[in-house]
């Protein structure tokens, strides 16, 4: 089936320690972003990649890093320079030039910082 | 800048009666509105968009969503709720900036659907 698959569902880490979460998708997707979810915040996004081997901050992109090596694959290392890392992260993906626009999700990733 | 409000944090209603969730915007020039729902623990659903036409939008499950432009809101709305509706549900709008389709989403109401 197509989608996007995100790893791991949950995610346990010492503070000071940087985690990479994994994000796939098979839809054959232009543009692939990271979002994160607080409770009351709703979403924000973190960065976001257009084309491979290119990618932009969102609003929240410190203590984050991403690369887009291959179309299929975004992966968010979450380092130790974020102050606050514990919270439910979302990828998503969506084609780009005539789309109108609506993103497709994975089931999210749940990091708790200890 | 881009923006959506969700001025209810929740929402409750009686299976049966109908709902509507509330949602504003704040664009420059045309907007590109979204709803989508969210189960606990889970990503993201897909609802309904508007991007241009007919003001009442037809989306997934029996909802649908009325975009009013003189009063700048989306509301969503169902004529009968279900129990299995309790969710949370977010408005989005298209952010145009940097390129790309990102959107900028409202901070969610809770729906809470009761027999």
């Amino acid at each position: 089936d197509g989608g996007i698959t995100q790893s791991p569902k949950y995610l346990f880490r010492k503070e000071g320690q940087n985690v990479t979460l994994s994000c796939e998708q098979n839809l054959n997707h232009d543009a692939m972003y990271w979002y994160r979810q607080d409770p009351g915040q709703g979403l924000r996004l973190i960065y976001y990649s257009q084309i491979v081997n290119d990618f932009q901050k969102g609003d929240i992109a410190e203590g984050y890093s991403v690369s887009r090596e291959k179309k299929e694959s975004f992966p968010l290392t979450v380092t130790s320079a974020q102050k606050n890392p514990t919270a439910f992260y979302l990828c998503a993906s969506s084609s780009l030039g005539t789309s109108t626009g609506e993103l497709f999700f994975g089931e999210g990733s749940r990091l708790t910082v200890l | 800048a881009q923006s959506v409000a969700q001025p209810e944090d929740q929402v409750n209603v009686a299976e049966g009666n109908p709902l509507t969730v509330k949602c504003t915007y704040s664009v420059s020039g045309n907007p590109y509105l979204f709803w989508y729902v969210q189960y606990p623990n889970r990503g993201l659903q897909f609802l309904l968009k508007y991007i241009t036409g007919d003001n009442l939008v037809k989306g997934s499950y029996g909802f649908e969503a009325e975009f009013n432009k003189s009063q700048t809101s989306f509301h969503l709305k169902k004529p009968s709720a279900l129990v299995s509706d309790s969710a949370l549900y977010f408005c989005a709008v298209r952010d145009f900036t940097g390129g790309g389709n990102k959107l900028t989403f409202g901070t969610g109401t809770q729906l809470k659907v009761e027999l």
